[in-house]
């Protein structure tokens, strides 16, 4: 059974950049997208980009200018780093897996990150 | 982008009744839509892809329908552990884009 799990400060400091990690357990990361959503409370969700194992990206017009991410297949891990936040970013951050383009059935629990002034 | 535009925001029914929600897209996206059922404090777990197609260990009770724009995901016997929000998103074009949600309670 696949499992992910995201890991990271669930504090991050208004202009600075948050950092998270997916861990993906129980199958391999290579051959599929690795997807970044988020929800801020009590909203709807947000795509935030994906990424397949070969290094290509794709990411969401409204947040392109500020957010990388990166695969490490060696460690079954990938990675978001979203630069410059600001309290519009805080958000549960769920990774996902992709079984196909735009379809995620694999998800982590999520994890909240809070933006601090 | 494409908006998707989900009706009801939330509705109350009671168990047994057959629930139905519609979703409607900014412009024709053929058949490339999912269903998410997300419960309180859980991430969205893939209820339907390609518009009408049951995901796996998913029971039949959920249904979809639709193509190119107008697109509906039916609950045919509402049970108390289908207490969730429903959301639908469109992956014909990125960026990718949801649905604001519909609450589905029980009345």
């Amino acid at each position: 059974q696949v499992q992910l799990q995201e890991s990271g400060p669930g504090l991050v400091k208004s202009s600075e950049t948050l950092s998270l990690t997916c861990t993906v357990s129980g199958g391999s990361i290579s051959n599929y997208y690795w997807s970044w959503i988020r929800q801020p409370a009590g909203k709807g969700l947000e795509w935030i980009g994906r990424m397949y194992t070969s290094g290509s990206t794709n990411y969401n017009p409204s947040l392109k200018s500020r957010v990388t991410m990166s695969v490490d297949t060696s460690k079954n891990q990938f990675s978001l780093k979203l630069s410059s936040v600001t309290a519009a970013d805080t958000a549960v951050y769920y990774c996902a897996r992709d079984i196909r383009a735009g379809t995620s059935d694999y998800w982590g629990q999520g994890t909240l990150v809070t933006v601090s002034s | 982008d494409i908006q998707m535009t989900q009706s009801p925001s939330s509705l109350s029914a009671s168990v047994g009744d057959r629930v139905t929600i519609t979703c409607q897209a900014s412009q024709d996206i053929s058949n490339y839509l999912n269903w998410y059922q997300q419960k309180p404090g859980k991430a969205p777990n893939l209820l339907i892809y390609d518009a009408s197609n049951l995901e796996t260990g998913v029971p039949s009770r959920f249904s979809g329908s639709g193509s190119g724009t107008d697109f509906t995901f039916t609950i045919s016997s509402l049970q108390p552990e289908d207490i969730a929000t429903y959301y639908c998103q469109q992956y014909d074009n990125l960026p990718l884009t949801f649905g604001g949600g519909t609450k589905v309670e029980i009345k």
